[in-house]
């Protein structure tokens, strides 16, 4: 079936510092990568998406680059501050109708003053 | 516009006993999905609606239902609690039929299986 795995599962960083989580699906008809932040207690929130006609995106401090041949994703976050603590969680889904979205495992990131 | 809510926030339940969670989406949001949020499992899908129809389930027994109403509120019931149904329980809603339309997330109940 279909399965996301993510990596590394925590991550810990000096603040300033870079942080890199990464994601690997199974299913190759996947076209759409959601990945969501959840702070302590909080909902998931949508951070960033891409397309699979899309190789890379950027919104400010953060990417996310897309590898359709390997089915590899990845996030980037530059710069990172302590409010980027959290717990991130990639996705991926076949998009339109009758496809259900798929969550890697969750990557505990802590950014150190 | 109002979030995604869900009541109750706070469940306690003792084994064999059944519960009944509900979801009540943006206003406007036709799509409600379920997710099951456990720490060694992270998030699992539960199911999906659209316009009253279920259109698509995750890998979870029959203990696990749902329903979605005319005004697109949703509930989802599970049966026959087990201890390790204690999780918290997320409802998404979004705007479109497709999954790659941004889903929004609720607050979560919390459930304890005792």
């Amino acid at each position: 079936g279909e399965n996301v795995e993510q990596h590394p599962s925590t991550l810990s960083v000096q603040e300033g510092d870079s942080a890199v989580i990464k994601c690997t699906y199974s299913d190759s008809a996947s076209n759409y990568f959601p990945w969501y932040k959840q702070e302590l207690g909080k909902r998931p929130q949508l951070i960033i998406d891409i397309r699979s006609n899309v190789g890379e995106k950027k919104d400010q401090r953060i990417a996310v680059t897309l590898n359709k041949t390997a089915k590899h994703f990845s996030l980037h976050i530059t710069e990172t501050q302590p409010e980027d603590s959290a717990v991130y969680f990639c996705a991926a889904t076949r998009g339109g109708q009758g496809g259900k979205l798929i969550f890697g495992q969750g990557t505990e990131l802590s950014v150190k003053p | 516009k109002a979030g995604v809510t869900q009541t109750p926030r706070y469940l306690i339940k003792t084994r064999g006993q059944q519960v009944t969670l509900s979801c009540s989406p943006i206003s406007g949001h036709r799509s409600v999905s379920w997710y099951q949020q456990t720490p060694g499992q992270g998030l699992q899908f539960l199911f999906e609606y659209f316009s009253e129809t279920q259109r698509n389930k995750g890998n979870f027994p029959g203990r696990f239902s749902g329903r979605q109403f005319s005004n697109s509120r949703s509930e989802m019931n599970v049966s026959t609690l087990e201890l390790g149904d204690s999780a918290l329980y997320l409802c998404a809603s979004s705007l479109g039929q497709g999954w790659d339309n941004e889903q929004f997330f609720g607050p979560g109940t919390r459930l304890t299986v005792l």
